[in-house]
Order: structure tokens, then sequence, then C-alpha cells
């Protein structure tokens, strides 16, 4: 049972736009949210994250927006970069933070 | 300092083997984590480990198992291999007791074929 789904496989975006990439999550006790990168032939990178107690984490180019009532979270990329284009993990945590429940990825291309 | 180091990063076996999967954690860390990549179900948790113990199993059959040494150093083995079972195998370690700390760090995974 999927508890934290991306339910868009893939996204297009043009250079110097902003990228929007969701995702949801159904298990009320997740109280850590985060994003991991991945390129090709590499293991995921930690990119940002967010706790429950907040709404809204900014780090640089990435912003990421929680929805608790929605159950909903959102990572913005702004301005989107060539570089960027990678598979985009969403990830939660909950009270045992051993584990991390990951999303099955949404692949961004950043075309030029 | 030196990433994570999974060995071998490509492997190929066929249905009723059984492998053996090693990952050396970055230096200092102590939690060792495992996950199974595939196409349809994302990363999906094996199991993780601090200080040898292990604290906590995701949803896989028995024929999944792990263990750590007192280097930190992690294996996990799956045997009677199945065609699922290929995938990509990540481990990731951390100085952290709690996953949520977003320190986490991947290894580049062990591919596993079965065929």
């Amino acid at each position: 049972d999927q508890q934290v789904k991306q339910n868009s496989p893939s996204l297009s975006v043009q250079e110097g736009r902003i990228s929007i990439l969701n995702c949801d999550y159904t298990n009320s006790m997740f109280d850590y949210f985060l994003w991991y990168k991945k390129y090709p032939a590499e293991g995921p990178t930690f990119l940002i994250s967010i706790s429950s107690i907040k709404d809204k984490n900014e780090d640089g180019r990435f912003t990421v927006f929680l929805n608790k009532s929605a159950k909903h979270l959102s990572l913005h990329i702004v301005p989107s970069q060539p570089g960027d284009s990678a598979v985009y993990f969403c990830a939660a945590s909950g009270n045992s933070g051993y584990a991390l429940n990951f999303g099955k990825g949404t692949s961004l291309l950043v075309t030029p | 300092k030196a990433g994570v180091t999974q060995t071998p990063r490509y492997l190929i076996k066929t249905r009723g083997q059984q492998v053996t999967l090693s990952c050396s954690p970055i230096s200092g860390h102590r939690s060792v984590s495992w996950y199974q990549q595939t196409p349809g179900q994302g990363l999906q948790f094996l199991f993780e480990y601090f200080s040898e113990t292990q604290r906590n199993k995701g949803n896989f059959p028995g024929r999944f198992s792990g263990r750590q040494f007192s280097n930190s150093r992690s294996e996990m083995n799956v045997s009677t291999l199945e065609l699922g079972d290929s995938a990509l195998y990540l481990c990731a370690s951390s100085w952290s007791n709690r996953a949520n700390t977003g320190e986490l760090f991947f290894g580049e995974g062990s591919r596993l074929t079965v065929l």
C-alpha cells in the first residue's frame, strides 16, 4: 500500500520557468517530509526537508510547501535549470524515524 | 571523505540462487538502511541497522535478510531468488539514529538481475 504518492511520472519545463512537483500522503502520523534527487547511475541525494510544524521551507531555488489538512506537499524550483533534470522522490517519515516512505518519483526534464 | 560504497555494482543470478550484497557506510556513520528500487514500486524500505541491531524492517518476505558488523559495514542477503527480485538495491548511511534528519547518504546501488 503506497502511503506516499507522486501521481505525475514525468514533467517537462522550460529553462527559467518554475517547476512544481507534487506529492500526496495518506498516513497522518507522518511528521517529517523530504525530497531527494536522483541522477541516472547515482544514488539519491537529499535536497530539502520540512517538518510538520511548518508549512514552508526555502533553500535557494528550492521551496517545499506542506498542506497538512490536504496531506499534500509540493516542491517548487525557481528558476529551473537544465542541470535540475533528474528524478525527484518525495519521502515521509513517522514517529520512529528509522524508515523513509518514498513515492515512485517524478522525472523532471528541463529543456533549454 | 569517502561516500557509501556498495559492492558489487552489477550482478546477474538465476532463479533459486542466493545473493549477498555489501555496503560500507561513511566513516563514523552507525546507521545503515537498505532500500529496493524497482520501476513499478519506487524505493521501498527493506531494513535498518544501528550498532549491529536491526531496529526496523519493511514489508518483505523472510528471504530478505541483513546484518551489520561491529565496524558498521552491512550485508544483505536474498535467498531463493525470484524474477521479481530484479532491482536496484540501495544502501544508505547516517550519523543519526533517525532517518528523518535528512542526513541520509545513499550509495550508487547494486543492480541485481535475476534470469
